[in-house]
């Protein structure tokens, strides 16, 4: 099926640090979501983006919708170790009435204390 | 943002038997629940959009007489998949569609086909 490029694939960091993570597609999108997935889990809404250049924070965690339409990133301000996980970004195209989402392959972060 | 179950968590089951794996709106009118699968280490893939009361839509590659969904009412869609094989092992995550076009997702349901 289609995907998002999501970027970077991996992340080492050390606690306190700050991430950045972008996601990018060939196509326009009029709908951004961000979800964390712990192991086991089903995926958690972190961040929804409606409208382009659209910025939303959620306590430490910042996302905005790309000017053009075609692009988000998601940074998290001063990492901890519950940050572990792996993160994904969910786009919907402008031309689905349907609600639905096309993923990004995901991006691992793992946090040493 | 809305609640959603999953049963069971996980099952295990033999080769040929099939499995019913049901996912629950606890507090939302659902009208549309969609349907994953995940492969270990690899992202999320869209089997089918459930519409209640409706067919579902299958997405290309998907095999419609072997993944039954059943969405009968605003709180309840099953997906049954027959004639489970080893393949067909895989994690199954259900979401439904918020008001304004964000998913919310199971816990998902582990399939091991012995």
């Amino acid at each position: 099926g289609q995907q998002l490029n999501q970027s970077p694939q991996s992340m080492f960091i050390q606690e306190g640090e700050d991430v950045s993570m972008n996601c990018t597609s060939s196509s326009i999108f009029n709908t951004w979501l961000w979800y964390k997935q712990d192991p086991g889990e089903g995926p958690v809404l972190l961040i929804a983006l409606y409208k382009a250049g659209e910025l939303t924070s959620n306590g430490r965690l910042t996302a905005q919708f790309g000017i053009t339409r075609k692009d988000s990133f998601l940074n998290i301000s001063a990492s901890i170790p519950s940050d572990v996980g792996i993160y994904f970004c969910a786009g919907r195209y402008v031309s689905s009435n349907t609600g639905k989402l096309i993923f990004g392959q995901g991006t691992t972060l793992q946090v040493k204390p | 943002g809305a609640v959603v179950s999953q049963h069971p968590s996980w099952v295990i089951c033999k080769s040929g038997t099939s499995v019913k794996i049901e996912c629950r709106s606890l507090d939302f009118q659902a009208t549309t629940m969609f349907w994953y699968r995940q492969f270990p280490k690899q992202s999320l893939m869209l089997m089918a959009t459930s519409n209640e009361g409706s067919k579902a839509t299958y997405e290309q590659g998907v095999e419609k007489d072997k993944f039954l969904i059943n969405h009968a009412s605003l709180t309840l869609s099953t997906l049954t998949v027959t004639s489970a094989h080893p393949e067909d092992s895989s994690f199954y995550i259900c979401s439904l569609a918020g008001g304004t076009y964000e998913q919310y997702f199971g816990p998902g349901t582990r399939l091991t086909v012995t």
